[in-house]
């Protein structure tokens, strides 16, 4: 239980176009989901915090109109990268809290590999 | 503030050997403790957590950490070594309810085990 999808795996998009990455948890209800920058060999950075039908919490010195995230529902959260750059190209992870569950428990997705050329 | 610190970036040990990463946290109050292992190119896997009770918690795959709160240590240890343990480990804290129960990670130690 508790499986997170993340979709696509990997994405190259051309500089100034827009990509969109989904994360769904399969078999369980998230009321919060969290969105990770990773670059290499680095440790993982929170973007933003998405709670259920509200607006994201965005963490200092990310740009909310840069990566718009979107939780539509208590199973799927995006992460729209605006006008893409090659400084955007990351690993970006997901992870999701469980409805009704101890507020820390986090389960994460396996990642979308972004590059942007 | 809440931090963790990993001092290694790497730490190396043969197949069979005992291997230890070290976790340091820094919060204002009780905390809670996770590592989370990381293969290559893919998410994160909860390896075990640390809320109350024991101070030596056991987790997946063998692995097992002590949480101490003198020395604000969370060590993760395993007996012997496997080389398909050979990954990105990541030791994680929240202070609850405070930041939004935010995981604070530290910034990882890749271990690499020889055969």
């Amino acid at each position: 239980g508790a499986v997170v999808s993340q979709h696509p795996s990997r994405v190259i998009c051309k500089s100034g176009t827009s990509v969109k990455i989904e994360c769904r948890s399969l078999d369980f209800q998230a009321t919060t989901m969290f969105w990770y920058r990773q670059f290499p060999k680095q440790s993982l950075m929170l973007m933003a915090t998405s709670n259920e039908g509200s607006k994201a919490t965005y963490e200092q010195g990310v740009e909310k109109d840069k990566f718009l995230i979107n939780h539509a529902s208590l199973t799927l959260s995006t992460l729209t990268v605006t006008s893409a750059h090659p400084e955007d190209s990351s690993f970006y992870i997901c992870s999701a809290r469980i409805r009704d569950r101890d507020s820390y428990e986090q389960y994460f997705g396996p990642g979308t590999r972004l590059t942007v050329t | 503030a809440q931090s963790v610190a990993q001092p290694e970036d790497q730490v190396n040990v043969a197949e069979g050997n005992p291997l230890t990463v070290k976790c340091t946290y820094s919060v204002s109050g009780n905390p809670y403790l996770f590592w989370y292992v990381q293969y290559p190119n893919r998410g994160l896997q909860f390896l075990l957590k640390y809320i109350t009770g024991d101070n030596l918690v056991k987790g997946s795959y063998g692995f097992e950490a002590e949480f101490n709160k003198s020395q604000t240590s969370f060590h993760l240890k395993k007996p012997s070594a496997l080389v398909s343990d050979s990954a990105l480990y990541f030791c994680a804290v929240i202070l609850i309810k405070a930041a939004g129960n935010k995981l604070t990670f530290g910034g990882g130690t890749r271990v690499l085990v020889k055969p």
